[in-house]
């Protein structure tokens, strides 16, 4: 177990619509990030949060946004939903503000599948 | 841009024999490389890392070294068991500004009994 959780493990909605994606952090975790895996793009970073700040934005579409709250969950929040947005949705988390360093190494959830119909 | 290439799966294998995924990349500077497994239902968990040319990480009979000159990472493990069958992501952590990870598309890995 990671510490990592994530909310809800499934979701199944229709294209247009908005949803969103929870992510607990590991204790003590201040570094919160977002991958998207498909299988036609692979693992794409999207966005990372440390400490309530964006800290590195990735491959993210305007129509997605997310933030992170001042207990340090995070939501991903994706809208206007397009088919191909259907894919597993990753949080991880680390300590500090450095990605998958020796002294902060990333620990991620068990994803989110969205299926948009 | 950073880039990881891995060898295209699925990669089936019978228990006890030895496994090679190879993996190279492009960066500039002086990446930092990882292994990452994916259990089946479960998130990506760190298997092995190596931060500097010629190291070498290893952990639960897995080793991959850090080969500057031919730019690789490749995954080896001598016997394969029945629980190995997950998969596979080797990634690059750049040293630049940007420090975000870099994944390749994962090697499905299934050995059978």
């Amino acid at each position: 177990d990671s510490g990592v959780t994530q909310t809800p493990k499934h979701l199944i909605t229709a294209t247009g619509q908005r949803v969103t994606l929870r992510c607990s952090p590991r204790s003590g975790d201040l570094s919160v990030y977002w991958y998207q895996q498909s299988l036609d793009q692979g693992l794409q970073f999207l966005i990372q949060y440390y400490n309530g700040e964006e800290r590195a934005k990735g491959n993210i579409l305007e129509r997605f946004s997310a933030q992170q709250f001042p207990d340090l969950h995070s939501e991903l929040n994706l809208s206007s939903l397009e088919l191909g947005d259907s894919a597993l949705y990753f949080c991880a988390s680390s300590v500090g503000p450095g990605t998958g360093t020796a002294s902060s190494p990333l620990h991620f959830g068990n994803g989110t599948r969205l299926t948009v119909t | 841009g950073n880039s990881v290439t891995q060898m295209e799966g699925p990669v089936t294998l019978s228990e006890e024999a030895f496994l090679t995924i190879n993996c190279t990349y492009t960066a500039t500077g002086y990446p930092s490389l990882f292994w990452y497994v994916q259990y089946p239902g479960e998130g990506l968990q760190l298997l092995l890392k190596a931060t500097k040319a010629d190291d070498k990480g290893s952990n639960k009979g897995f080793e991959a070294t850090y080969r500057k000159e031919t730019t690789s990472f490749h995954l080896e493990k001598g016997s394969v068991q029945v629980s190995d069958s997950a998969v596979y992501f080797c990634a690059l952590l750049d040293s630049g500004s940007a420090r975000q990870l870099t994944f390749g598309s994962g090697t499905q890995l299934t050995v059978l009994p």
